[in-house]
């Protein structure tokens, strides 16, 4: 089955400064990959995806990259803020109506002001 | 829009007692359904997942239990809890464009 890893698992920056999280992922197959925030005591939300036919999306100061060659997934934060503090998790599936989504175990994330 | 509910918010229960989680969802069809559990700082482990009413695929075996008597309901439960069944539950749904949704979680301490 699918197996997500995550690096790295925890991640200090400075404010205004970049952060980069980097997945990888095993079946080939996964053609969807999502990006959830997790925030203290809260639910995961939705953040980004990216579907294989595509290889950038952008949304304002996050941006997600996908290498499929590689097996590879990256999200990219820029220009970072106290409150982009959190937890972030990717994710992969294969998008069938009875596919499970296989999430990565999750990078803590900390924006120093 | 679709929303998503879970109940109860926090539930302390002793161990050995019964358990049973509630989540429904709304303004959509046919949603498929998953469980996660999530213990302190640690990261989402999928428990049961279901595609259809009486459809459960279970991921870990262990005391838990899930069932799905409508298209929009799921329901987990427990004979007889575990201290290691403490954890935050997480139910969440995905649709046609496989976007996966988490509800509010109920946050489960056993003492």
């Amino acid at each position: 089955g699918e197996n997500v890893e995550q690096h790295p698992s925890t991640l200090s920056v400075q404010e205004g400064d970049s952060a980069v999280i980097k997945c990888t992922y095993s079946d080939s197959a996964s053609n969807y990959f999502p990006w959830y925030k997790q925030e203290l005591g809260k639910r995961p939300q939705l953040i980004i995806d990216i579907r294989s036919n595509v290889g950038e999306k952008k949304d304002q100061r996050i941006a997600v990259t996908l290498n499929k060659t590689a097996k590879h997934f990256s999200l990219h934060i820029t220009e970072t803020q106290p409150e982009d503090s959190a937890v972030y998790f990717c994710a992969a599936s294969k998008e069938t109506s009875y596919d499970k989504v296989i999430f990565g175990p999750g990078t803590s994330l900390s924006v120093i002001p | 829009s679709q929303t998503i509910h879970q109940w109860p918010a926090t539930l302390v229960q002793p161990v050995g007692s019964p358990l049973s989680l509630e989540c429904t969802v709304e303004g959509t069809s046919n949603p498929n359904l998953y469980w996660y559990r999530q213990a302190a700082g640690r990261g989402l482990q999928l428990l049961f997942y279901s595609v259809g009413i009486g459809q459960i695929s279970s991921e870990v075996p262990q005391n838990l239990s899930a069932s799905r008597p409508q298209d929009r309901q799921f329901i987990l439960s427990s004979k007889k809890l575990l201290l290691s069944d403490s954890g935050f539950y997480l139910c969440a749904w995905t649709g046609n464009v496989h976007e996966q949704y988490f509800g509010p979680g109920t946050r489960l301490t056993v003492t």
